[in-house]
């Protein structure tokens, strides 16, 4: 079984702050791991994935995630945020072998503040 | 690229009927299509996934009568939620992949409302 526990809800950060939102998994398998942006009445934007190569990925517009299997996270990091980073991210997780069947975290609200 | 709408992007129904919801990609061709459905504050549930030309495979627990869901044609899948209830208030997403990239890419959603 394969299970994602995103640790905050919110997430509230100063303009050029960094951001970390954090994410742990479960997964019986070699797991994918995947972060997406959901922005208000836009469809989920892939940020960045994870599959079996660098355990550091970098993603778009300054995102970038580490996976940690002895910790078993991949938490998602920004040097600098800005306004437009405002949104709803999803940490997500999808065994290798299947990578249609995707599991959402309950997602991590990142609030702005100028 | 890889842009994926839906229609509409909001509707309230009573309670009794049913209502048809479309996903299209617009700028390529979706052999696999998928219906998410997305309860406030909470993950999105995958539902069902839809191969074009064949019947669609629901997860565990969904309804198959209930969620009626068609992919005709490599640009189109519908969910119709027949019987509409109130306890079936929820907002639908769905996405596409095709050929080339394992990439699902997501539609807007549809907030549906049963009255």
């Amino acid at each position: 079984a394969q299970s994602v526990t995103q640790l905050d809800s919110h997430v509230s950060v100063s303009e050029g702050t960094p951001v970390l939102l954090r994410c742990n998994y479960s997964s019986s398998y070699s797991p994918s791991l995947f972060w997406y942006v959901q922005h208000p009445n836009k469809g989920l934007q892939l940020l960045l994935k994870y599959t079996s190569a660098a355990t550091l990925v970098k993603g778009i517009n300054g995102f970038e995630a580490e996976f940690k299997k002895s910790e078993t996270s991949f938490h998602l990091t920004k040097p600098s945020a800005h306004m437009s980073d405002a949104a709803e991210y999803f940490c997500v997780v999808s065994d290798r072998r299947n990578t249609d069947k995707l599991i959402f975290g309950t997602g991590t609200r990142l609030q702005v503040f100028p | 690229g890889a842009v994926v709408s839906q229609h509409p992007s909001w509707v309230i129904c009573k309670s009794g009927t049913s209502v048809k919801i479309e996903c299209r990609s617009l700028d390529f061709q979706a052999t696999t299509m998928f219906w998410y459905r997305q309860f406030p504050k909470q993950s999105l549930m995958l539902m069902a996934t839809s191969n074009e030309g064949s019947k669609a495979t629901y997860e565990q627990g969904v309804e198959k009568d209930k969620f009626l869901i068609n992919h005709a044609s490599l640009t189109l899948s519908t969910l119709t939620v027949t019987s509409a209830h109130p306890e079936d208030s929820s907002f639908y997403i769905c996405s596409a992949r095709g050929l080339v990239s394992y990439e699902q890419y997501f539609g807007p959603g549809t907030r549906l409302t049963v009255t």
